[in-house]
Order: C-alpha cells, then structure tokens, then sequence
C-alpha cells in the first residue's frame, strides 16, 4: 500500500530563517507530487506540483522554491522566511494526471515569529 | 482553473439530520471530487463523480452533478457528530486541482 509521510509536524521559526520541509511517498513509482498551503480559515492554495524528477511547476509567485530530487521525494524550501509564510503545508501525491484523486499527507504546521 | 467553490461556508446541524453542501465551478471538467478535512489534518478524499455521471452513492454520501449548471451537491444522510469537518469540491481537467475554501459542517450531538 502506498504512505506518505511529512515532516516535521510542527515548526516555529524566526523571521528571515530557512526553510525546508520533506514530503516522501512509498510504495508507488513516478508520483505526480503537490504542495499545498493553508492559511488560517483559508482555503488550500496550490504551490507546486511535479510530474518527474527535476520538473517542478510554480503556481504563485512567491518566496519558497520546491525540489524533487528523487522519484519520491518532494522538498519545499525557503531562504528566508517572512510572517506571510505561516500556515499549515500540506503535500500530496496522485498518480497520473490531475483528473484522479488526490492523496494527503499529514501536514505540516509553520509559525514564522 | 477548475476551482470549486461551497455553499454555504459554514453549516450545523443536529445530530441525525440530513447535511446538504453546494459547489460550483466555473470551467469544463473531466470530473468532480469531494474531499474531507478534520481540524489540523490532511485531505481526504471522499468521492468522485465523473462528468458523464449525474448521481452517485458511497454509503451515507449521495453526490449529484450538473454540469450545465456548473453544479454538484453532497448529501451527508444521517449525520454523525463524527461528520464534523471541512469539506472541498474541486473540478479536475487538465490542470492541478485548485480547492476552494471549503464547508465548513459542525454536527451537534
């Protein structure tokens, strides 16, 4: 069966400090993978998505950046964090095309001070 | 985009009614989804209808589509204090899927 896994669950950083948060998937190849963010009574805001290895597609201008370095590994980064980065980040994995259903990982929850 | 708004924001009701949540989109789509969040917790995903399918069943959950309305519904029957959550549609195309801000249920015991 397939699992995905995010970590860290929780994370308070300051203003101005590095990011990086780590979505891994098992138990399928090839993933299609997303990054979503959650601000507080917000709806899920689509970040990136991936369909391989190296391709990442950026859907808001913003201050994070995202990398797929292995088939099943799915990192989002920041250089320096801002208050406007706080919120709950969640990734997910589908197989194929966006048209199937969308498996959650647990989340992450980041307060930026 | 094939994003989906609900209808309403928020909903509460007893335990036992019958929950009705609206959606709507404004693009074609390949299919409908619906997805479920408990407080602090990912996604889960409930069920999809496609576009060629006007009704479907899993459970206590009835889903319409109409797509010449650019509409669906999710009926939760006999709810449950358990039911409790967000809830998102979303249309899927060829395009990520794009959630909106979701229904929010509270079901009172």
């Amino acid at each position: 069966s397939q699992t995905i896994h995010q970590w860290p669950a929780t994370l308070v950083q300051p203003v101005g400090s590095p990011l990086s948060l780590e979505c891994t998937v098992e138990g399928t190849s090839n993933p299609n993978l997303y990054w979503y963010r959650q601000a507080a009574g917000r709806g899920l805001q689509l970040l990136f998505y991936s369909v391989g290895i190296g391709q990442i597609s950026s859907e808001v201008p913003q201050n994070l950046s995202a990398s797929r370095p292995q088939d099943r590994q799915f990192i989002l980064s920041s250089k320096k964090l801002l208050l406007s980065d706080s919120g709950f980040y969640l990734c997910a994995w589908s197989w194929g095309t966006s048209n199937n259903e969308q498996f959650f990982g647990p989340g992450t929850r980041l307060t930026v001070l | 985009s094939q994003q989906g708004e609900e209808d309403p924001q928020a909903l509460s009701i007893q335990e036992g009614e019958n929950a009705t949540m609206n959606c709507s989109y404004k693009t074609s789509i390949n299919n409908l989804q619906w997805y479920r969040q408990n407080s602090g917790r990912g996604l889960v995903h409930l069920i999809l209808i496609r576009s060629n399918e006007r009704e479907k069943h899993s459970g206590r959950l009835r889903v319409t589509l109409d797509t010449s309305k650019k509409s669906s519904s999710l009926l939760i029957t006999a709810s449950r204090a358990a039911d409790t959550a967000s809830y998102f549609c979303v249309g899927s195309g060829n395009t990520p899927l794009v959630f909106g801000k979701g229904t929010r249920l509270s079901v009172i015991a």
